[in-house]
C-alpha cells in the first residue's frame, strides 16, 4: 500500500512566522503534489514536483514555495504566514507513467494549519 | 485554463434513496477520476474512466463518462450511512498534462 505522511495534522503558527510542512511517501512516486483544500473552493493546487529538484506552479502558488532535495520528501513552505492561509493542506503523490489512464494520486492525512 | 464544474454541491439524502453528482469539463478530458472524502479524512481514489462512453460498476456506484469527453456521472443506488462524504471528480486534459483538475465536490448527507 501507498503511504503518504504529513509531519503534523494540526499546526497554529503566528502571522509572518515562516512555515515549513513536510510530506513524504514511500512508494518511489515520480510526482508529488501540494493542495489547499477550503470549504465550498474544494481542492486547488499550490505546486507540484515531477522529479527531484524540479517544480511547476499550480493554480494558487502566490505566498507559497517548495523545496524537493529528495524523491520520496516534498516540503511546502510559507515565507511569511499570513491569517489567510489557514486552512488545511494535502500532500499527493502519483507515479506517472507515461499514459493518464494509470496515474491517480495518492493522498497524505492532511495538515490543518491556522495562522493567528 | 481548464475547468471542471462539479453539482450539486451539497446534497441531502433519506437512507435508501439514490444520489446522484455530475461533473462538466470546459475541455475535452484525455480521463477522469472520481474521489471520495470521508468526514475528517483525506481524498481516496475511486476509479478512473478514460474511454468515450466508458460505464463502470463498483457495488452500488455506477460511472459514467460522456461521449464526448467533457462530462461525468457518478450514481449511487440506495444511499446508505457508510456513502456519506464528499465526492470530487477530477480530470485530466490530456498526455503530458501532470495536473489533475478537481471539481469542487459534492457532500453527500444520508439521514437514516
Amino acid at each position: 500500500d501507498v503511504k503518504v505522511t504529513q509531519s503534523s495534522r494540526y499546526l497554529v503558527k503566528r502571522t509572518g512566522e515562516k512555515v515549513f510542512l513536510e510530506c513524504v511517501q514511500d512508494m518511489d512516486h515520480e510526482n508529488m503534489f501540494w493542495y489547499r483544500q477550503d470549504p465550498g473552493l474544494g481542492l486547488r493546487l499550490i505546486y507540484f514536483s515531477y522529479d527531484v529538484k524540479m517544480k511547476e506552479k499550480g493554480d494558487i502558488p502566490e505566498g507559497y514555495s517548495v523545496s524537493r532535495e529528495k524523491k520520496e520528501r516534498f516540503s511546502l513552505i510559507l515565507e511569511s504566514a499570513s491569517t489567510n492561509q489557514t486552512s488545511m493542506y494535502l500532500c499527493a503523490s502519483s507515479l506517472y507513467e507515461y499514459k493518464p489512464s494509470t496515474d491517480t494520486q495518492y493522498f497524505g492525512p492532511g495538515t490543518r494549519l491556522t495562522v493567528l | 485554463g481548464q475547468q471542471v464544474m462539479q453539482i450539486p454541491q451539497y446534497q441531502h439524502v433519506q437512507e435508501g434513496e439514490d444520489f446522484t453528482t455530475y461533473c462538466n469539463s470546459s475541455t475535452t478530458l484525455s480521463n477522469i477520476q472520481w474521489y471520495k472524502q470521508r468526514p475528517g479524512g483525506h481524498p481516496v481514489f475511486l476509479i478512473q474512466l478514460v474511454k468515450s462512453g466508458e460505464v463502470k460498476k463498483q457495488k452500488r456506484l455506477t460511472f459514467q463518462f460522456g461521449e464526448a469527453k467533457k462530462n461525468s456521472s457518478l450514481h449511487i443506488t440506495a444511499t446508505q450511512t457508510t456513502d456519506v462524504g464528499t465526492y470530487f471528480c477530477a480530470g485530466f486534459s490530456g498526455a503530458g498534462s501532470y495536473q489533475l483538475t478537481f471539481g469542487k465536490g459534492t457532500k453527500l448527507s444520508v439521514i437514516p
